[in-house]
């Protein structure tokens, strides 16, 4: 049984440029929620896509959105990048909307410079 | 103040020690309660799952939750060098779904 997949693993991009990080969640979980992780502290929660979509958003601006694929899988997609995005980009899946146990992925390290 | 505090360690200890971790908590609407495991540039790793206050184990973890201090902790029993790493205390209120309030983790080291 597959976990939650992500990709790429890593990524290097040169501020003011847009990235894309993408999840594939764990088979039969059907809630994708994205993290950002800066070095050493906790993941904090930047949004949650259930049933294609944006259900929960954390404190973040709109130059991170995201977007859910009817297959589940979910994208994470980051505008005029700034250095302070740099951190590790962690994706949770989970089943449905009641609160469960939420997975991590391994997560897409992003360097902007 | 942030809602979830956590001692930033390293802890350190020797092989075969107990390891005690805990999180304090602000928002008394917090329901559910998590740790996690996460070892250097991977993503975290569920560990114990608890609902409400009380005690669960699960082998050689125990993760208490005192509602009333607004304090949880996760003991670790015979600790062994692969149990270096950060943990990291998870919370959410069920109102809001899935997401999850992380303390900012506390490494730790357990020495052969």
């Amino acid at each position: 049984d597959a976990g939650v997949t992500q990709s790429p693993t890593h990524l290097i991009k040169t501020r003011g440029q847009q990235v894309t990080l993408r999840c594939s969640p764990k088979s039969g979980h059907d809630t994708v929620s994205w993290y950002q992780q800066a070095l050493g502290q906790g993941p904090q929660f930047i949004f949650q896509y259930y049933e294609e979509e944006e259900r929960q958003r954390g404190n973040f601006p709109d130059r991170f959105s995201g977007h859910q694929f009817p297959n589940y899988s979910s994208e994470l997609n980051v505008n005029a990048l700034l250095l302070g995005d740099s951190a590790l980009y962690l994706c949770a899946s989970s089943f449905g909307q009641a609160p469960t146990e939420a997975f991590f992925g391994q997560g897409t390290r992003l360097t902007v410079v | 103040q942030k809602e979830v505090e956590q001692d930033p360690g390293p802890l350190s200890v020797p092989e075969g020690a107990i390891v005690s971790l805990n999180c304090t908590y602000s928002n008394s609407a917090f329901q559910y309660f998590m740790w996690y495991r996460q070892y250097s540039r991977k993503g975290p790793e569920l560990l114990m799952y608890t609902y409400s206050s009380g005690n669960k184990e699960d082998g050689r973890f125990t993760a208490q939750v005192d509602k009333s201090s607004k304090y949880i902790s996760l003991f670790i029993r015979d600790s062994q060098p692969s149990d270096s790493a950060t943990y990291l205390c998870a919370m959410r209120i069920k109102a809001a779904g899935n997401k999850l309030t992380f303390g900012g983790g506390t490494r730790v080291l357990v020495k052969p």
